[in-house]
């Protein structure tokens, strides 16, 4: 079974601040990992899905780093905004077959301060 | 255009008691998807609709759940004689191709609380 783990598991910093936090992940049978936001009483949205190692991608002031062969991606806020609080999902497929199953980490929640 | 939608956005209702849940995914996206989240837990994967292959069911929790795709586009799970432990969010997502590297257009999700 597919063990994702984020961490931290919730963040709280002020306005301004830049932040990140980890999706780790078996670096083995490496497919594709997708991050999402998800804010409270939203549904959740997709940022990145990320498939090569070294990946970098960026949305805004969000960027996202993939290191396949030790197992972990990263996820970066630059400039914390009150608007940026929400729960960050990373998710991978599960095993070889190609189907869209996602396995999902437990989530880092972030609270930014005005 | 339309996002993904889900009725209704919260229900309560008492143990024992069978319930609906429906999704209607984004006009023309083959692949279809059940997740929920416990309170504390991560989103967990349940079922998975393909095009007229058959379901993923791997991940339904017990036989009480069961869920159809009726003409390749709306979903309704069901749960059967609920439990408290079936409180939780439940949220569809669909895409469109279905690859593992295909992104996920989620709902709003349904709230689901049993008394």
């Amino acid at each position: 079974i597919l063990n994702v783990e984020q961490s931290p598991q919730s963040l709280h910093v002020q306005e301004g601040d830049s932040t990140n936090f980890t999706c780790s992940f078996p670096s083995s049978n490496f497919y594709a990992l997708h991050w999402y936001r998800w804010e409270t009483a939203k549904s959740p949205e997709a940022l990145f899905v990320m498939t090569l190692n070294g990946d970098e991608k960026k949305k805004g002031r969000i960027s996202a780093t993939l290191n396949t062969k030790e197992g972990y991606s990263y996820l970066y806020i630059k400039g914390s905004q009150p608007e940026d609080s929400a729960t960050y999902l990373c998710a991978l497929p599960p095993g070889s077959s190609n189907t869209g199953k996602l396995i999902f980490g437990q989530g880092t929640t972030l609270q930014v301060k005005p | 255009g339309a996002g993904v939608s889900q009725s209704p956005s919260n229900k309560v209702t008492e143990k024992g008691k069978d319930v609906e849940l429906r999704c209607d995914p984004i006009s023309g996206h083959t692949a279809l998807y059940w997740y929920r989240q416990s309170l504390g837990q991560g989103l967990e994967f349940l079922i998975y609709f393909q095009g007229n292959s058959a379901p993923d069911k791997s991940g339904l929790p017990s036989d009480r759940f069961s869920a159809e795709r009726t003409g390749g586009s709306v979903s309704t799970l069901t749960i059967q004689r609920t439990q408290q432990e079936d409180s939780a969010v439940y949220l569809c997502a669909s895409s469109f191709p279905a690859g593992r590297r295909d992104t996920q257009y989620f709902g709003p999700g349904t709230r689901l609380t049993v008394l």
